[in-house]
C-alpha cells in the first residue's frame, strides 16, 4: 500500500491556468509538507501543516496556497500559473516524535507549464 | 539559502567498489537523515540519525553523524548496479520540523 500518495503524476498546462495537486497519506501522521524539485534536483521545502500551524517559507508566491481538508490530506493549489512553476513537486509527511524528525515521501507531481 | 554542502556532487565506480559522500554545514543540525531518489520517484529514506557520534547502518549503507553536529557522511560498500541514483542528506534545526537538504550526489555505477 502506497504510504504517501499524490495524484496527477504529469500536469501540463497552460500559463495562467490555476491548478490543483493532491496529496494523501495513511500513515497517521500529524504534519505533511509540499516540496519543490527544480530542473537542477535542488529540493526545497514550501509548506509544512499540521491542524494547529501552517508555516510558510517566505520564498514562496502567495499564489501557492496549501488546503488541508483533514489530516491526512494536504493539496497544493496554485494561481497564475507561471512558467518558472515547471517542476516536480513533492508531498511528505512525517510523525510526531520530539527530537526525532523523519519524513516520508510521494512519488512526485511532474507539472510542465507552457 | 541552501545551508548544507554536499560532496561529491557525482561519482562514477565500479561495480564492488565501496563508495563515501558527505555533508557539511556551518550550522548545528539536530537531526541527519539521507535518502534516495531513484528516476521518476520521490526520496526514499536510508538511515535516519539523531545522537552526535551516532553510527548507523542498513545493510551495506552506513551513516554517522559526525561528533560536532556540522556533518554527516554516507559509505555505500560493495556497490550494485541498483545503487544508482541521486543521494540526498538532510537535517533538521532547531525546534523547527522542516528538513534543509544538500544538493545531491549523483551516482552511477558501471557494471
Amino acid at each position: 500500500d502506497t504510504a504517501v500518495s499524490q495524484t496527477p503524476k504529469y500536469l501540463v498546462t497552460q500559463m495562467g491556468n490555476d491548478k490543483s495537486i493532491k496529496c494523501e497519506q495513511n500513515l497517521g501522521h500529524d504534519t505533511m509538507y509540499w516540496y519543490k524539485q527544480d530542473s537542477k534536483k535542488f529540493l526545497k521545502i514550501m509548506f509544512s501543516y499540521n491542524n494547529k500551524e501552517l508555516i510558510i517559507n517566505e520564498t514562496v508566491p502567495n499564489r501557492f496556497s496549501p488546503k488541508s481538508p483533514d489530516k491526512a490530506h494536504l493539496n497544493l493549489h496554485i494561481n497564475s500559473l507561471e512558467l518558472g512553476d515547471s517542476a516536480v513537486y513533492f508531498c511528505a509527511s512525517s510523525p510526531l516524535d520530539r527530537g526525532r524528525e523523519t519524513q516520508y515521501f510521494g512519488p512526485g507531481t511532474r507539472l510542465l507549464v507552457l | 539559502g541552501q545551508q548544507l554542502n554536499q560532496s561529491p556532487q557525482s561519482m562514477f565506480i565500479q561495480e564492488g567498489e565501496d563508495v563515501s559522500m558527505n555533508c557539511t554545514s556551518s550550522s548545528i543540525f539536530n537531526t541527519w537523515l539521507w535518502y534516495k531518489q531513484e528516476p521518476g520517484e520521490g526520496p526514499v529514506l536510508l538511515i535516519a540519525l539523531y545522537k552526535a557520534g551516532e553510527l548507523t547502518s542498513n545493510g551495506r549503507l552506513t551513516a554517522q553523524f559526525g561528533i560536532t553536529r556540522k556533518d554527516s557522511f554516507l559509505n555505500i560498500s560493495a556497490s550494485i548496479p541498483s545503487d544508482v541514483g541521486i543521494y540526498f542528506c538532510a537535517g533538521q534545526r532547531g525546534s523547527a520540523r522542516q528538513l534543509t537538504f544538500g544538493s545531491g550526489t549523483q551516482l552511477t555505477v558501471l557494471p
